[in-house]
């Protein structure tokens, strides 16, 4: 099946730092990615649409200077958390779709920020 | 714009007890409809899905039906094991391939 990861698994980092999250498409090509977060015990909060090639879309209220998201290749996405501070302490949760299942979101592990 | 609202939890079942949790849907135009569960600390697992109407969907023991005239896709077990434990998130994804809408998720525990 569609596999996608994150990485890292979990960060902790000072704040005032970056912190970049990778999402990969381990055995398929992804024409979207999506970058969520999640607080603690809610529901997934989508920040931005990634597509390959192009600049990614975001959800209303949500700083595109601050989360920075580049989709370089059709594996490969990344979020950076610019200038993190304890606030941005969360759960990210990236999501792809393939070509060939176009609707279906396969999502990674997620990725757990803690800035101090 | 789409939605999907889910049954409210917790929800806290003995085991080997039934399991029903509640989702509807509003959308335009014919969604695919998925549950996923996340257990803790880890992310979204694709737990069932159904792409059109009266289509069932089923993993695990677990079973929804797509029901396009009562807008629903509840989701249910008939003996669920401590195992399920975990959050349940009903989600629908448009024709379009547009971004999906989530559920805000249902805690369940079973207990021994």
């Amino acid at each position: 099946g569609a596999v996608v990861s994150q990485h890292p698994s979990w960060v902790i980092c000072k704040s005032g730092t970056s912190v970049k999250i990778e999402c990969r498409s381990l055995d398929f090509q992804a024409t979207t990615m999506f970058w969520y977060r999640q607080f603690p015990k809610q529901s997934l909060m989508l920040m931005a649409t990634s597509n390959e090639g192009s600049k990614a879309t975001y959800e209303q209220g949500v700083e595109k200077d601050k989360f920075l998201i580049n989709h370089a290749s059709l594996t490969l996405s990344t979020l950076t958390v610019t200038s993190a501070h304890p606030e941005d302490s969360s759960f990210y949760i990236c999501s792809a779709i393939s070509g060939s299942s176009y609707n279906e979101q396969f999502f990674g592990p997620g990725t757990r920020l803690t800035v101090l | 714009g789409n939605s999907v609202t889910q049954m409210e939890g917790p929800v806290t079942l003995s085991e080997e007890a039934f399991l029903t949790i509640n989702c509807t849907y509003t959308a335009t135009g014919y969604p695919s409809l998925f549950w996923y569960v996340q257990y803790p600390g880890e992310g979204l697992q694709l737990l069932l899905k159904a792409t059109k109407a009266d289509d069932k969907g089923s993993n695990k023991g677990f079973e929804a039906t797509y029901r396009k005239e009562t807008t629903s896709f509840h989701l249910e077990k008939g003996s669920v094991q401590v195992s399920d434990s975990a959050v349940y998130f009903c989600a629908l994804s448009p024709s379009n391939a547009g971004k999906s809408t989530f559920g805000d998720g249902t805690t369940l525990t079973v207990k021994p």
